[in-house]
């Protein structure tokens, strides 16, 4: 059974970092991309970061470039989004998912956890 | 504005067939492939569709996609109450080296 368990998500104020991360099990992590994916209240998917199954190949959507660092951690199963500078618009939930490769198609996501960006 | 097009609502009684587009452009849909998530209310969104057509398992044969040039489908077939979520389409972009979205559109069943 696979599963993907997000962590790390809250209340954070404008400025402000948060690392998220996703607890892996029940495939090969280290033989997928591995990608982070938000959805802000009410709103539609954004696509965040993906990371290529060794880590050799990062991409950013342009609006959290400079600022998120995706990386992975293939022998504990896990990913992270380090997430600094944070703005009010950076309030979403955030999903981890996996990927078939970098340019695939999402296999599985993760329930979500909440990041809230506020003063 | 997402890249990819998707009208924000479609509707349909038990038992029709609905179809949901997604309008893109040579960056993405013309060259990538299309893949399809559902999104039930307060849950996580799912694989419905991916590589254009082709179904994971454990997603009914009622549920397919169809892609020509830079337009992808959806199609729902014998509509069920249960079917009543917001779909989005997705695909890689080569000018913005990411996938992408559509807006997403919201299935009501009537």
């Amino acid at each position: 059974q696979v599963q993907l368990v997000e962590s790390g998500g809250g209340v954070v104020q404008p400025g402000r970092s948060l690392r998220l991360s996703c607890a892996v099990s029940g495939i090969t992590f280290s033989s997928y991309g591995m990608h982070w994916v938000r959805q802000a209240p009410g709103k539609g998917l954004e696509w965040v970061a993906v990371i290529s199954y060794d880590g050799s190949q990062k991409y950013y959507v342009d609006s959290v470039k400079g600022r998120f660092t995706i990386s992975r951690d293939n022998s504990k199963y896990t990913l992270y989004l380090q997430m600094n500078s944070l703005r009010a618009e950076d309030t979403a939930v955030y999903y981890c998912a996996s990927g078939r490769g970098v340019r695939g198609h999402f296999d599985y996501w993760g329930q979500g956890t909440l990041v809230t960006v506020s003063s | 504005q997402s890249v990819l097009t998707q009208p924000p609502s479609a509707s349909g009684t038990p038992g029709q067939r609905v179809t949901i587009s997604c309008s893109g452009s040579s960056s993405n849909i013309e060259n990538n492939y299309v893949h399809w998530y559902q999104q039930l209310p307060g849950t996580a969104p799912k694989l419905l569709i991916y590589s254009n057509n082709q179904r994971p398992s454990g997603v009914p044969d009622r549920f397919s996609g169809s892609k020509s040039g830079t337009s992808a489908s959806l199609a729902i077939s014998g509509l069920r109450s249960e079917d009543e979520a917001d779909y989005y389409c997705a695909a890689w972009d080569d000018s913005l080296s990411g996938p992408r979205f559509g807006g997403g559109t919201k299935l009501t069943v009537l």
